[in-house]
């Protein structure tokens, strides 16, 4: 079965840092490229950054290019998202997502979130 | 920026049909997936590459895409269908997601 589990949210202040990690089960992790994906309160999904499976090619939304970076461990199994310069609104359930091949496929299965939340 | 829009909300009576409809500048043209969300649960892929259910997804969900109107039909609606319904396609290296449709069953 498939799983993929996220962890490292919490209460962090304006203009801090705190990295997230997705732990993946129940499928080969290194042919798959993943995803994060966030959803403020109340709000609809925001695709957030994309890694293919390999680390290679790596893609940014504009709303966190150059505060946030993905990374992998293959080895590992996991997936990470290293957020700095936090903003308030950058406050949300982070989703980690597995992406089905090819380039435009779909998010197959989904983690169950961890909440991030930025405030003084 | 590519944009995909949606209804906010539809609502449906029990064992009636409901089309939520998902706008894009020649949308027909790209892959689009859907999702349902329930509260307070992560969102699950009901619909793939415009028409196709993965696994374990009833038949009365089904979809469509054509022109500038991607659609997800829910037929003979149950409570369970009562969920946030989000479609998305992969543009220019960046995934959009629609605004959301919140479908109440009546």
């Amino acid at each position: 079965e498939v799983q993929l589990v996220e962890s490292g949210g919490g209460l962090v202040q304006p203009g801090g840092s705190l990295r997230l990690s997705c732990a993946a089960s129940g499928f080969n992790f290194s042919n798959y490229s993943m995803n994060w994906v966030r959803q403020a309160p109340g709000k609809g999904l925001e695709w957030i950054s994309y890694s293919s499976s390999s680390s290679t090619i790596i893609y940014y939304a504009d709303s966190v290019k150059g505060r946030f970076t993905i990374s992998r461990d293959n080895a590992e199994n996991s997936l990470y998202l290293q957020m700095s310069s936090l903003r308030a609104e950058d406050t949300a359930i982070y989703y980690c997502a597995r992406k089905i091949p090819p380039e435009d496929g779909q998010l197959d299965h989904w983690g169950q979130g961890t909440l991030v939340t930025v405030s003084s | 920026s590519y944009e995909l829009t949606q209804p906010l909300s539809v609502s449906v009576a029990l064992g009636q049909t409901a089309r939520l409809t998902c706008g894009g500048n020649n949308i027909g043209s790209k892959n689009v997936h859907w999702y349902q969300q329930k509260a307070g649960q992560a969102p699950v892929l009901v619909i793939y590459r415009d028409y196709t259910r993965p696994s374990g997804i009833p038949e009365r969900i089904s979809g469509s895409n054509s022109g500038n109107t991607a659609t997800l039909t829910i037929s003979r609606a149950q409570a369970a269908d009562e969920a946030d319904y989000y479609c998305q396609v992969w543009d220019s290296s960046t995934y959009v997601f629609g605004t959301g449709t919140k479908v109440t069953v009546l």
